[in-house]
């Protein structure tokens, strides 16, 4: 089973690209997420989808977009990068209902000059 | 506000040792608790589920606890072995689609 496969597993940028990391997962499930995670900060949410058209922002949604265009890809992407969003990315699905248990991708380490 | 506590930040143990890792949460209102293991380079992976109702559970050479009067979980682990070095995240759900993240408890044994 693939389980939620992201992509790239790493990128280098420099100040002010642009790109998309791509998430997709193949268990059929409504809710998806990505979170950010730096070191001593533990994961904090971007972005989520409860289902296909309908997105939301988390805690720190701020130079990132996301779209749900299918119930199985999320994609994210980072508009104009900056060094202040060098971490570890994560994105996550789980089947909906209350406390499902979040099943993630291996992560995607951005690094941006 | 809703906060999940964890400690100790970081442990060094002996292979075959036991250790228990901490958790302490402010969360209204309350669904569940889970202990995620998250292994260097790789996505967490969730090891234990507590409900409000449970006290204790157990995953092999894990058991998780649950206080819910005192908002306490741990997780003990015990025989501890190479394995086990990884980070350890506590996250607990309140109502739908809501996860509160802990900072984990980074573990490394040693041979």
């Amino acid at each position: 089973n693939a389980g939620v496969t992201q992509t790239p597993k790493f990128q280098v940028l420099k100040t002010g690209q642009s790109m998309t990391l791509q998430c997709a997962q193949d268990m059929n499930h409504e809710y998806m997420s990505w979170y950010r995670q730096d070191p001593g900060m533990g994961l904090r949410l971007i972005h989520y989808s409860v289902g296909a058209g309908i997105t939301d922002q988390g805690e720190v949604p701020n130079g990132y977009n996301v779209s749900r265009s299918t119930t199985e890809d999320f994609p994210l992407r980072l508009l104009s990068a900056a060094p202040s969003q060098t971490s570890v990315y994560f994105c996550a699905s789980n089947h909906g209902g209350v406390g499902g248990e979040l099943f993630f991708g291996e992560g995607s380490r951005l690094t941006v000059l | 506000k809703n906060q999940v506590e964890q400690s100790p930040q970081s442990l060094i143990i002996l292979e075959g040792k036991n250790c228990t890792l901490q958790c302490n949460y402010t969360v209204s209102p309350f669904s569940n608790l889970r202990w995620y293991k998250q292994d260097t380079g790789r996505g967490p992976v969730s090891l234990t589920i507590m409900t409000f109702s449970e006290n204790t559970k157990s995953n092999g050479r894990y058991t998780a606890t649950l206080d819910a009067d005192t908002k306490q979980s741990s997780l003990h682990i015990t025989a501890s072995q190479l394995s086990d070095s990884a980070s350890y995240i506590c996250v607990v759900s309140s109502g739908t689609y809501k996860y509160i993240f802990g900072t984990g408890t980074r573990l490394k044994v040693l041979a």
